[in-house]
């Protein structure tokens, strides 16, 4: 079975553009979730997304948005991009929602977003 | 509230020798704990994690963790280390029934092994 995949791998930007990153989860999993990874502020989370509903936010501005189609494949949008920004944004699957029988995560090689 | 706090940002051992990742907790409410590796360039990878079972959990490659209530702690032990050990391992609690699957990750902690 393919693994949670991410595109695309490596993504440079500069400051004020908006970018789109793609996940596509596990095939059966309906639950996505996003983490941003930074070295000073390590892995936060960022939402979480079931049968294309939000289910739960992290504490990001606004600029932060994401969906969930049909299929369970979910999308992340930064607009105005800040030089801050500049992470490797993880994506995560799960078959259920929640913490439903041990509802174990797995995680997709991300993104690696350079904002100049 | 949930935090983990991983009480070493980077540890070094041989090739051979035991290791020792500590990880202490803070939960409100029961908490289900994971340890995660991650390797350059790559996703975070499931060693192993605790539920509400054993407190003593054994993960994929000769790793284990127990679970002390009483201390609020959730180590990560492995007898020998071998070279392709060397990663970032985060600890990370999640509260054990939820609506939510959020995850709170530890700051991380680099291991070094050392030929």
């Amino acid at each position: 079975k393919a693994g949670v995949t991410q595109t695309p791998r490596y993504l440079i930007k500069t400051r004020g553009q908006q970018v789109t990153l793609s996940c596509s989860p596990i095939s059966g999993h309906r639950s996505v979730s996003w983490y941003q990874q930074t070295p000073g502020q390590g892995l936060q989370f960022l939402f979480e997304y079931f049968s294309e509903t939000q289910r739960n936010k992290g504490n990001f501005p606004g600029r932060f948005s994401g969906r969930q189609f049909s299929n369970s494949r979910s999308e992340m949008n930064v607009s105005t991009l800040e030089l801050g920004d500049s992470a490797l944004y993880l994506c995560a699957s799960s078959l259920n929602r929640g913490t439903v029988n041990g509802n174990e995560q797995f995680f997709g090689p991300g993104t690696r977003l350079t904002v100049l | 509230a949930q935090s983990v706090t991983q009480l070493d940002s980077h540890v070094s051992v041989s090739e051979g020798t035991p290791v020792l990742l500590r990880c202490n907790y803070s939960s409100s409410y029961s908490p289900s704990l994971f340890w995660y590796v991650q390797h350059p360039n790559k996703g975070l990878q499931l060693l192993l994690k605790y539920t509400s079972a054993a407190t003593l959990v054994k993960g994929i490659n000769g790793f284990e963790a127990e679970f002390k209530k009483s201390e609020t702690s959730f180590h990560l032990t492995k007898p020998s280390a071998h070279m392709s050990d060397a990663a970032e391992y985060f600890c990370v609690v999640r509260r054990r029934s939820s609506n939510t699957g959020k995850l709170i990750f530890g700051q991380g902690t680099t291991l070094q092994v050392k030929p």
